[in-house]
């Protein structure tokens, strides 16, 4: 059983390009979470989805930023017209069920998105 | 601002010591904490968690102790191991919202 596979694991991106994050949860996990880490800093929560909905996006930016999950295939976060400041490790975690209820949620390897 | 903070940003044990990572919060109405523990390179590992309800709990090697009257959380680990080196963070939520918020850090140096 795979783990939380995320890629690419590596990403450059000139700015004003944009940039897709894939993230692929572990089998038969129905959640998703999107966390954010600058160097030498802890983990910010961005966004929460399950299956085509999106249930928490509290953490996301209010431009330019955007994620989803569909039925089928990886959960996407998408920046648009990247800057500079968006240069930093994006996790995804998936769990089973809703994570604080007696679950874990498990992180991927990130990717690393580096803006030029 | 961050709900969860760290007394310090680098720790380092001599190898077969035991460690005392600690952490401060300061939402008390958090019902869950969690230690993390994240290598160069890799995502957070889970390592083990507590419920507010709960004053310690003890895993392989890893001990978590939880101080609600000064909203303390320390993670504990036995005979610390050169594979131990990593950066360990602690989190807390809420069982009726489902962010994890993490605080900063520590960096644990593993002495020969």
């Amino acid at each position: 059983n795979a783990g939380v596979m995320q890629n690419p694991r590596h990403l450059v991106r000139r700015r004003g390009q944009e940039a897709r994050l894939r993230c692929s949860p572990m089998k038969g996990h129905s959640h998703v979470y999107w966390y954010r880490q600058l160097p030498e800093e802890g983990l910010k929560f961005m966004v929460y989805l399950q299956k085509e909905n999106i249930i928490d996006e509290s953490g996301m930016p209010k431009e330019r930023f955007s994620a989803e999950f569909p039925k089928e295939g990886p959960s996407i976060l998408r920046i648009q017209q990247v800057v500079r400041g968006d240069s930093a490790a994006y996790f995804c975690a998936s769990s089973l069920g809703q994570a604080l209820l007696n679950t874990e949620a498990f992180f991927g390897q990130g990717t690393r998105l580096t803006v030029v | 601002g961050e709900s969860v903070g760290l007394h310090l940003p680098t720790l380092s044990v001599q190898e077969g010591d035991n460690s005392i990572i600690n952490c401060a919060y300061s939402n008390s109405a958090s019902d869950y904490f969690i230690w993390y523990k994240q290598e160069s390179g890799k995502g957070p590992q889970f390592i083990i968690d507590i419920r507010s309800n709960m004053d310690k709990r003890q895993g392989q090697r890893v001990t978590v102790l939880l101080n609600k009257t000064v909203k303390h959380l320390s993670l504990q680990i036995a005979a610390t191991q050169p594979g131990d080196s990593a950066v360990y963070f602690c989190a807390e939520g809420k069982n009726r919202d489902d962010k994890i918020i993490f605080g900063k850090g520590t960096r644990l140096h593993i002495l020969p």
